[in-house]
């Protein structure tokens, strides 16, 4: 089945600086790619995905990029602000069937003021 | 509350009791789905319902039962657990089961087993 490595586990930043988490994974027919954010004491929410036709893409300070022959995505938030603190997953799926999500560990990000 | 739900929101049962796990989505989807987080692990996926059938178990122990009577509705029926089943429950919809749709989840049950 599909294995999911993310890194760090735990990255801390300062604030106005840019964050990036990155994620492998090991099957090579998973097409979509999605982040969630899990606040402290809240539930996980999408807040950005990509599929595997796409390289790259932007959503405000939030950026993801696949590279499909290494099989590594990654998540950059620019810009970081307080709110941003939180842990992040990453998640994989081949999409189609109904096999869900395999989700990587976690990164615990945090924001220096 | 809108989306989805779960109750209660705390449980703390001894490894000889039963207890039953409640999920509702308000979203008119059609797949619902149930993960275990713990600490230091990434979420792992437990069971997935498409329209009121299972279609996942990943090799969850039978301790778990879940029951899915609607699509709107999921329980996870507990019993004789173990104090490494300690976990936050979360509960999950989406569109429909593909992985490629986005999943909504509700606010989780943190369970202690004594």
């Amino acid at each position: 089945g599909e294995n999911v490595e993310q890194h760090p586990s735990t990255l801390s930043v300062q604030e106005g600086d840019s964050a990036v988490i990155k994620c492998t994974y090991s099957d090579s027919a998973s097409n979509y790619f999605p982040w969630y954010k899990q606040e402290l004491g809240k539930r996980p929410q999408l807040i950005i995905d990509i599929r595997s036709n796409v390289g790259e893409k932007k959503d405000q300070r939030i950026a993801v990029t696949l590279n499909k022959t290494a099989k590594h995505f990654s998540l950059h938030i620019t810009e970081t602000q307080p709110e941003d603190s939180a842990v992040y997953f990453c998640a994989a799926s081949k999409g189609g069937g109904a096999d869900g999500l395999t989700f990587g560990k976690g990164t615990h990000l945090i924001i220096q003021p | 509350e809108t989306g989805v739900t779960q109750t209660p929101r705390h449980l703390v049962m001894g490894m000889t009791n039963k207890k039953s796990l409640k999920c509702e989505q308000h979203l008119g989807h059609n797949a619902m789905y149930w993960y275990k987080q713990s600490a230091k692990k990434p979420l792992e996926l437990m069971f997935v319902y498409s329209l009121e059938e299972r279609v996942e178990n990943n090799s969850v122990p039978s301790r778990f039962s879940p029951e899915c009577p609607n699509s709107s509705h999921l329980f996870l029926h507990l019993h004789t657990l173990q104090p490494e089943d300690s976990a936050l429950y979360l509960c999950a919809s989406s569109q429909e089961p593909s992985g490629e749709h986005e999943q909504f989840f509700g606010p989780g049950t943190r369970l202690t087993v004594l």
